[in-house]
């Protein structure tokens, strides 16, 4: 079971906005930075968003993130097909363990 | 800037593997690396963390007296090594690092993966 909690799917229509939550607690979110990686089958994770909201070089704008107490969430925006995977957050826990979300498959219906 | 892993293979309940993670394009001295996996089917996994200059370890619980990660700095290199296997071990292994340029994004927050290399635990 993980330590974070993400829904286990997400979908919607090309240009809509899907948005993923990540909730954890007091010693994992709430007191360290979230980021987001995305998985295409296959495939290595890819960083989408590191220290809650920055994007790498090469991230699309259209992919955001937030945090808010020990909650977090990725959004994306302008939904595209080569969007589908899985989307994982994770965060440094402060009893010294990286910890993950279960993943969250995206569909582009 | 490139991670390439080696070293998996299929094993025996008990038996070990050493893993391999050989860095170019990036200064592997600068930066803290991570090992992750991958169960066939599952979610990802953090299985251990090494700081810049070795003197910082962390480990999973779930491999914590059995795995030992380490690095050669002048060969830019990451090493995994694994003793008492079990099949619950049986993963897709991905070495990882800042070392793309981000800053400040925590210990888990790394922008470089290597293409993973397949461990299979199985009598």
């Amino acid at each position: 079971q993980s330590v974070l909690t993400q829904p286990p799917s997400a979908s919607g229509t090309p240009g809509q906005t899907v948005t993923i939550s990540c909730s954890g607690s007091n010693s994992n979110i709430g007191s360290n930075t979230v980021n987001w990686y995305q998985q295409l089958p296959g495939t290595a994770p890819k960083l989408l968003i590191y220290r809650n909201n920055q994007r790498p070089s090469g991230v699309p704008e259209r992919f955001s993130g937030s945090k808010s107490g020990t909650s977090a969430s990725l959004a994306i925006s302008g939904l595209q097909s080569e969007d589908e995977a899985h989307y994982y957050c994770a965060a440094w826990d402060d009893s010294l363990r990286g910890v993950f979300g279960s993943g969250t498959k995206v569909t582009v219906l | 800037v490139q991670l390439l892993e080696s070293g998996g293979g299929l094993v025996r309940p008990g038996e070990s593997l050493r893993l391999s993670c050989a860095a170019s394009g990036f200064s592997f001295s600068d930066y803290y690396m991570n090992w992750f996996r991958q169960a066939p089917g599952k979610g990802l996994e953090w299985v251990a963390y090494i700081s810049n200059g070795g003197n910082t370890i962390y480990y999973a619980d779930s491999v914590r007296g059995r795995f030992t990660v380490s690095r050669d700095n002048a060969r830019k290199s990451l090493f995994l090594q694994m003793n008492a296997l079990r099949a619950e071990d049986t993963a897709v292994f991905y070495c990882a690092s800042a070392g793309g340029g981000i800053e400040a994004a925590g210990p888990v927050g790394v922008d470089v993966w290597g293409q993973g290399t397949t461990v299979t635990v199985s009598s």
